[in-house]
């Protein structure tokens, strides 16, 4: 099986801060990494899919990177509805989910 | 618009049983893999099941197999979840999403607003 370890597991910003939250897969997964926003009571919602590419109607603030096991997602500007956790999630093989981080008001 | 509806979630003793379903709308429902994902209270997301769009082929995670099965009616434009002899461990909202893209098991580019499961002692 697949391990996904993000970090950090919580980040204290501010608005306008820009923000990087990175994801180590266990294995090699190409460029096979979604990432997600959820915010409490909500479903989860994509963001970013094969590492980079930016889901319809979603911010440009948002961006990822990272290939084979290394990964990030960069808020640029953080912006007050933003405050929400996310995770990352590979579909390689089946699919895993890292722990969360949650980015909370400074 | 995609739409998925969970439904079927409540309240059961551990080592009973409970059936969830998804109702989808506004896609072509059988030419769809689905999968189920579950979140514990304060826990993180966790990959519960899959099935094909046939129905032909499930797969499971460790933490279920052999207690969960999958099904879905095509006729009907739903996938379930039958749970039998739950554990308290399976308390989470569980949540119907689906699969999209090539090359790959796919991402969830669409979910339910999640069903509540709560498994008492």
């Amino acid at each position: 099986d697949i391990q996904m370890t993000q970090s950090p597991s919580t980040l204290s910003a501010s608005v306008g801060d820009r923000v990087t939250i990175t994801c180590r897969a266990s294995q090699s997964i190409s460029s096979w990494l979604a990432w997600y926003q959820q915010k409490p009571g909500k479903a989860p919602q994509l963001l970013i899919y094969k590492a980079s590419s930016l889901q319809s109607g979603v911010p440009s603030r948002f961006s990822g990177g990272g290939s084979g096991t290394e990964f990030s997602l960069t808020v640029s500007s953080l912006q007050p509805e933003d405050f929400a956790t996310y995770y990352c999630q590979q579909y390689s093989s089946l699919w895993t989910f890292g722990q969360g981080t949650k980015v909370e008001i400074k | 618009e995609v739409q998925l509806v969970e439904s079927g979630g409540g309240w059961v003793q551990a080592g009973g049983s409970l059936r969830v379903s998804c109702a989808a709308s506004g896609f072509t429902f059988s030419s769809y893999e689905m999968n189920w994902v579950r979140q514990a209270p304060g826990k993180g997301l966790e990959w519960v099941s899959y099935i094909d769009g046939s129905g032909s082929t499930m797969y499971y995670a460790d933490s279920v197999k052999g207690r969960f099965t999958i099904s879905r009616d095509n006729a009907k434009n739903s996938v379930f979840l039958q749970m039998n002899s739950l554990r308290v461990e399976d308390t989470a909202v569980y949540y119907c999403a689906r699969p999209r893209g090539t090359g790959s098991s796919g991402f969830f580019d669409s979910w339910g607003p999640g069903t509540e499961v709560t498994v008492s002692s």
